[in-house]
């Protein structure tokens, strides 16, 4: 069974604070994904990596930076956090391609004050 | 880049009704349609997909259909159940090319299944 774990299911920051939300998976994947939920908006992309080191800009990168120093760990950076900022963050894994199932991790609630 | 588009945004159905969600894509080179069901304070599972060289697809009360030429796929319940109530998600692949791996996802539509 593939596991996708996210380091926090609830955080509060305040503003200007850095943030950092990590996320695991255990199935040797390639792709890793951060998404953010919001009602009535779905999933919105924030970055993808596809191997270890690289990265790619989603739909909504901004105020947001990523690392992924190893195959199975990608971080979502938030340098300064704001409260437009609340939000939930998804994490997701799939294998290398273009077809393959994406799979979640539980979400991390981020409320920013 | 690619646009999916997703409706309704929300439904409500009596239960052992069938229920219908459609979505439009906006990249004719896009090949690969999934479809994610996520329950309350769950995280979303992949349900059913399809691929752009089959029109439709089944798994016993659910089942997907393709039109390639008009650009959208649909979702069918059949036999609706409490249980079947969720935010139901499309998305939409290119396949090839630097977004290798990436979908495009609709915004969601809520399913509420009355008894």
């Amino acid at each position: 069974d593939v596991k996708v774990t996210q380091s926090s299911r609830y955080l509060v920051k305040r503003t200007g604070e850095k943030v950092f939300l990590e996320c695991v998976q255990d199935m040797d994947h390639e792709n890793m994904f951060w998404y953010r939920q919001d009602p009535g908006l779905g999933l919105r992309l924030i970055y993808f990596s596809y191997d270890v080191k690289m990265k790619e800009k989603g739909d909504i990168p901004e105020g947001y930076s990523v690392s992924r120093e190893k195959k199975e760990r990608f971080s979502l950076i938030l340098e300064s956090a704001s409260t437009n900022q609340t939000s939930m963050y998804l994490c997701a894994s799939s294998l290398g391609g273009p077809l393959y199932e994406q799979y979640f991790g539980p979400g991390t609630r981020l409320t920013v004050t | 880049g690619e646009n999916v588009e997703q409706h309704p945004s929300t439904l409500s159905v009596q239960e052992g009704d069938s229920a219908v969600i459609k979505c439009t894509y906006s990249d004719s080179a896009s090949n690969y349609f999934p479809w994610y069901k996520q329950e309350l304070g769950k995280r979303p599972q992949l349900i059913i997909d399809i691929r752009s060289n089959v029109g439709e697809k089944k798994d016993q009360r659910i089942a997907v259909t393709l039109n390639k030429t008009a650009k959208h796929f649909s979702l069918h319940i059949t036999e609706t159940q409490p249980e079947d109530s969720a935010v139901y998600f499309c998305a939409a692949s290119r396949g090839r090319g630097s977004t290798l791996g990436r979908l495009y996802f609709g915004r969601g539509t809520q399913l509420t299944v009355w008894p």
